[in-house]
C-alpha cells in the first residue's frame, strides 16, 4: 500500500518570504512522486514530478521540491512567495512498479495563504 | 501538457434523477481514465480507474450501480450518478493517462454537481 502524508494543513507565509509545503510518502517500491495546485472550483493543475535523477527538482511557476530517500521526503520550495500562489496544494506518490498499475494516491493537501 | 475536458463544468439536478459527466482527452489517447471525488476543504478520493474497452475497477466502497462508468473510446469516459442523491453533491474530477510507463495523469477541470 502507498500513502502520502502532509502534516500541515495549512501554511501562512508573508509575499516575498520563502514558501515550504512538506510531504512524507510511503510506498513498497520507487516512488514516482508529483505536486499539484488547485485554485477554487478548479481541477489540479501539474506542478512537477520527481522519477528518478537529480534530487532537486524544479517546476512551474518557480516552484521547486527536493526528493530525500532517507527520510522519504519531498517538500515543495519556493524562494520568494506572491500573494497568488495562495491556493490549495497537494503531493501525490505511485508506486513505479509496473504491477502497482498508475493509481496516484494524495495527499490531504494544504492550504497557502500568502498574505501581502 | 495535455488537455483534459469535463462537461458540463456545474450540474444541478433534483434528487432521484440521473446526471451524466463527461471526460474527454483532447489531444492523446487515454488508455485510462480515472474518476474522483471531492468533498469541501478535502483531498481526492479515487472512485474508479476505467480502461477503454473494459468495465472499471471501483474502488473499495463506490457503488458500481450508483457511479455508473463507461469508457468507449480512447478519448471519452462517462460517468453517470443514477438516482442521484443530496449525499451525491460533491466535485468531480478525471483525469487521463496514456499508454506508456510512467505515463502522466492529466486532470479535468472538475464539475461541480448539487443534487437538491
Amino acid at each position: 500500500a502507498q500513502s502520502v502524508a502532509q502534516p500541515e494543513d495549512q501554511v501562512n507565509v508573508a509575499e516575498g518570504n520563502p514558501l515550504t509545503v512538506k510531504c512524507t510518502y510511503s510506498v513498497s517500491g520507487n516512488p514516482y512522486l508529483f505536486w499539484y495546485v488547485q485554485y477554487p472550483n478548479r481541477g489540479l493543475q501539474f506542478l512537477l514530478k520527481y522519477i528518478t535523477g537529480d534530487n532537486l527538482v524544479k517546476g512551474s511557476y518557480g516552484f521547486e521540491a527536493e526528493f530525500n530517500k532517507s527520510q522519504t521526503s519531498f517538500h515543495l520550495k519556493k524562494p520568494s512567495a506572491l500573494v497568488s500562489d495562495s491556493a490549495l496544494y497537494f503531493c501525490a506518490v505511485r508506486d513505479m512498479r509496473q504491477a502497482a498499475g498508475n493509481k496516484l494516491t494524495f495527499g490531504g493537501g494544504t492550504r497557502v495563504l500568502v498574505k501581502p | 501538457g495535455a488537455v483534459v475536458s469535463q462537461h458540463p463544468s456545474r450540474v444541478i439536478c433534483k434528487s432521484g434523477t440521473s446526471v451524466k459527466i463527461e471526460c474527454r482527452s483532447l489531444d492523446f489517447q487515454a488508455t485510462t481514465m480515472f474518476w474522483y471525488r471531492q468533498f469541501p476543504k478535502q483531498s481526492l478520493m479515487l472512485m474508479a480507474t476505467s480502461n477503454e474497452g473494459s468495465k472499471a475497477t471501483y474502488e473499495q466502497g463506490v457503488e458500481k450501480d450508483k457511479f455508473l462508468i463507461n469508457h468507449a473510446s480512447l478519448t471519452l469516459s462517462t460517468l453517470t450518478v443514477t438516482s442521484a442523491h443530496p449525499e451525491d453533491s460533491s466535485f468531480y474530477i478525471c483525469s487521463a493517462s496514456g499508454d506508456v510507463l510512467y505515463a502522466e495523469q492529466y486532470f479535468g477541470p472538475g464539475t461541480r454537481l448539487t443534487v437538491t
